[in-house]
């Protein structure tokens, strides 16, 4: 199994409105990550988990607070988002770089398409 | 940091022909991954093919090959009798064996169009 699912797909919110995305894999994957993608441009990296251990956090502001019950799931909490927050929300897995490294890629999710208004 | 380029915003090709998208990358670090992933219109982000910087042979898969050029920190992508469906964002991406070797770096994205 090389999948990482994502729910919900979709995902519209008011400004003051408390929603969470969900994020799950089963390669045994110990690094797990989200990214924020805004049209036709790169991932941009919000947060890195290692061993389930928040291992970086790109200066993310704090409405988006993450969040990883176990080794095989991610949560991203969300709340007060402001409009500009609007974007595709990945996660995605890798081998951890303190193992092997295995093939050394990430395994992404296909997203959340979040709209706030 | 690391930092990966992509000088091609966009570029297109006849489909059946060939085509090139090019990389460059910044490290003082010896061994690394470089990843090619492909992300189709409103679809998920896919590995298209990685090589190991240790290894000097290109790695290929399929109608995708790579021109990897270690002193130069180049990694070009070419892809071989273009189809429709290999219309998409191509992006370059960088990981190496460091402190923060959980973090992958890419470049800004190659918008392939496939003409008919």
């Amino acid at each position: 199994d090389t999948e990482v699912t994502q729910t919900p797909k979709h995902l519209v919110m008011g400004m003051t409105n408390k929603k969470s995305l969900k994020c799950e894999q089963h390669m045994g994957h110990r690094a797990m990550y989200w990214y924020k993608q805004k049209a036709k441009k790169p991932p941009e990296l919000m947060f890195v988990y290692s061993y389930e251990k928040l291992s970086i956090n790109e200066s993310v502001p704090s409405r988006f607070s993450p969040e990883c019950p176990n080794s095989s799931l991610l949560n991203l909490h969300l709340h007060a988002l402001q409009p500009e927050d609007s974007a595709l929300y990945l996660c995605a897995s890798s081998q951890d770089r303190g193992l092997s490294w295995g093939n050394g890629e990430q395994y992404f999710g296909p997203g959340t398409r979040l709209t706030v208004t | 940091a690391q930092t990966v380029t992509q000088s091609q915003p966009e570029m297109s090709v006849q489909e059946a022909e060939t085509v090139t998208l090019s990389c460059t990358y910044d490290t003082s670090e010896s061994d690394y991954y470089l990843f090619w992933y492909k992300q189709p219109p409103s679809r998920q982000m896919i590995l298209v093919i990685r090589q190991e910087a240790y290894k000097q042979q290109n790695a290929t898969e399929n109608r995708f090959s790579v021109n990897f050029q270690k002193a130069a920190k180049s990694f070009s992508l070419k892809i071989s009798d273009s189809q429709l469906g290999d219309a998409a964002m191509y992006f370059c991406a960088y990981r190496d064996d460091t402190n923060t070797g959980n973090q992958f770096y890419f470049g800004t994205g190659t918008s392939l169009t496939v003409i008919p």
